[in-house]
């Protein structure tokens, strides 16, 4: 099965500065790759995704890249604010055509004050 | 739209127990998928339906846990009988993939504790 790897597992910053989150996958058939926000006691909620046929998506602080060669795709959040503190979930579709998610193990951002 | 609906949001139960659990998926959407999540495991994936039709369950744990689809408002994720390590949020998601859809939409969850 797909194997997604996430890091890193926690990640401060202070506020207005960028965060960097990556993942990789196994799987080069994958053609889909959304990343969640989880606010403590919150459900995961989509904030960004790309297609295999994009290499970067941007909607206006965060931005997604993908490298297809290397298996690898990123989330990037600019000028951090407080509110950005949460658990930040890369995913992975099963292989081409499937609705599957497959989710990496979470990154926990502190965005300090 | 409300979005997935599930409930309870919190069901305590004693070992051994049934528990069921619920879900209305948005209507519209022709993909459901239960998860649950924990500290140790993160977003597992249990079952998922297309069109009420369970399509994947490679992912239930055991026997003692069991998914339907009756009809596209509503899906049920029943646990005979439990177990204090079946406690866990259980997520429903659903998604509206055959019809051009990209990204799931959770439900708020249910937090299962079993004593």
């Amino acid at each position: 099965g797909e194997n997604v790897e996430q890091h890193p597992s926690t990640l401060s910053v202070q506020e207005g500065d960028s965060a960097v989150i990556k993942c990789t996958y196994s799987d080069s058939a994958s053609n889909y790759f959304p990343w969640y926000k989880q606010e403590l006691g919150k459900r995961p909620q989509l904030i960004i995704d790309i297609r295999s046929n994009v290499g970067e998506k941007k909607d206006q602080r965060i931005a997604v890249t993908l490298n297809k060669t290397a298996k690898h795709f990123s989330l990037h959040i600019t000028e951090t604010q407080p509110e950005d503190s949460a658990v930040y979930f890369c995913a992975v579709s099963l292989g081409a055509g499937s609705y599957q998610l497959t989710f990496g193990k979470g990154t926990k951002l502190s965005v300090i004050p | 739209d409300a979005g997935v609906i599930q409930s309870p949001r919190h069901e305590v139960t004693e070992m051994g127990q049934e528990v069921t659990l619920r879900c209305k998926p948005i209507s519209g959407h022709d993909y459901l998928f239960w998860y649950r999540q924990t500290m140790m495991r993160g977003l597992e994936l249990l079952i998922y339906f297309n069109n009420n039709v369970p399509i994947d369950d490679s992912g239930m744990p055991e026997d003692r846990f069991s998914a339907k689809m009756p009809n596209a408002s509503f899906s049920t994720l029943k646990i005979q009988p439990s177990e204090p390590r079946d406690s866990a949020v259980y997520f429903c998601a659903s998604s509206a993939f055959g019809r051009g859809g990209y990204g799931y939409t959770f439900g708020s969850g249910t937090r299962l504790t079993v004593v």
